[in-house]
């Protein structure tokens, strides 16, 4: 059985401009969440989403989004860059959310913004 | 919100020692993780233990989910166990999300 995919793996971005990542669930697991790991902050929740519907989100400004689709697979975007985005991005996948389920990770995207 | 607080923050030990790292919660919970966050970032599953004590090999869990602690063990350690663990428990219920611990940072030396 594949494990949760993440891409890209690393990603170099300049301060004002836009990502986009994504995350491809194990199959079945409708849930899949986003993290932020920072060494300042450590590992932040997001937002997660089942079923094609946001049904958690974190702390954090609108910049930050996403979208689940028809086949669990995640993509979350920022826009408008700032240097303090510069983090791991973790995504989690479940079969009904992290509440009730394991959650297994992906190998993360490390962003950089410069 | 719940608190998640792991100890000790760092660990060193020699290779063969065994060691206990700790996660204590400050509410009822309904399952509780342990990772280990290899050198290139990615977290890889340890255990899921709500309650009760599981074994996989040298690594052993324990979750006393009444007094709101899980302890991971760590026997004949070896260099390649060096890395990041972390605890992490559900927050808002069924449909939640995962709280993190800041992590134990253990350096197993040959």
């Amino acid at each position: 059985k594949a494990g949760v995919t993440q891409t890209p793996r690393y990603l170099i971005k300049t301060r004002g401009q836009q990502v986009t990542l994504s995350c491809s669930p194990i199959s079945g697991h409708r849930s899949v969440s986003w993290y932020q790991q920072t060494p300042g902050q450590g590992l932040q929740f997001l937002f997660e989403y089942f079923s094609e519907t946001q049904r958690n989100k974190g702390n954090f400004p609108g910049r930050f989004s996403g979208r689940q689709f028809s086949n669990s697979r995640s993509e979350m975007n920022v826009s408008t860059l700032e240097l303090g985005d510069s983090a791991l991005y973790l995504c989690a996948s479940s079969s009904a959310g992290a509440g009730n389920t394991e959650a297994f990770f992906g190998q993360g995207t490390r962003l950089t913004v410069v | 919100g719940i608190q998640v607080e792991q100890s000790p923050p760092d660990l060193i030990l020699q290779e063969g020692a065994n060691s206990t790292l700790r996660c204590n919660f400050s509410d009822s919970v309904n399952n509780l993780q342990w990772f280990h966050q290899n050198p290139w970032g990615q977290l890889i599953n340890l255990f899921y233990i709500p309650s009760g004590t599981k074994q996989n090999g040298r690594l052993s869990a324990t979750t006393v989910a009444t007094e709101r602690y899980s302890l991971l063990y760590i026997s004949s350690s070896q260099t390649t166990d060096s890395g990041v663990y972390f605890c992490a428990v559900p927050y808002g219920g069924s449909q939640g999300n995962l709280i993190f611990g800041k992590g134990t940072k253990l350096s197993v030396k040959p």
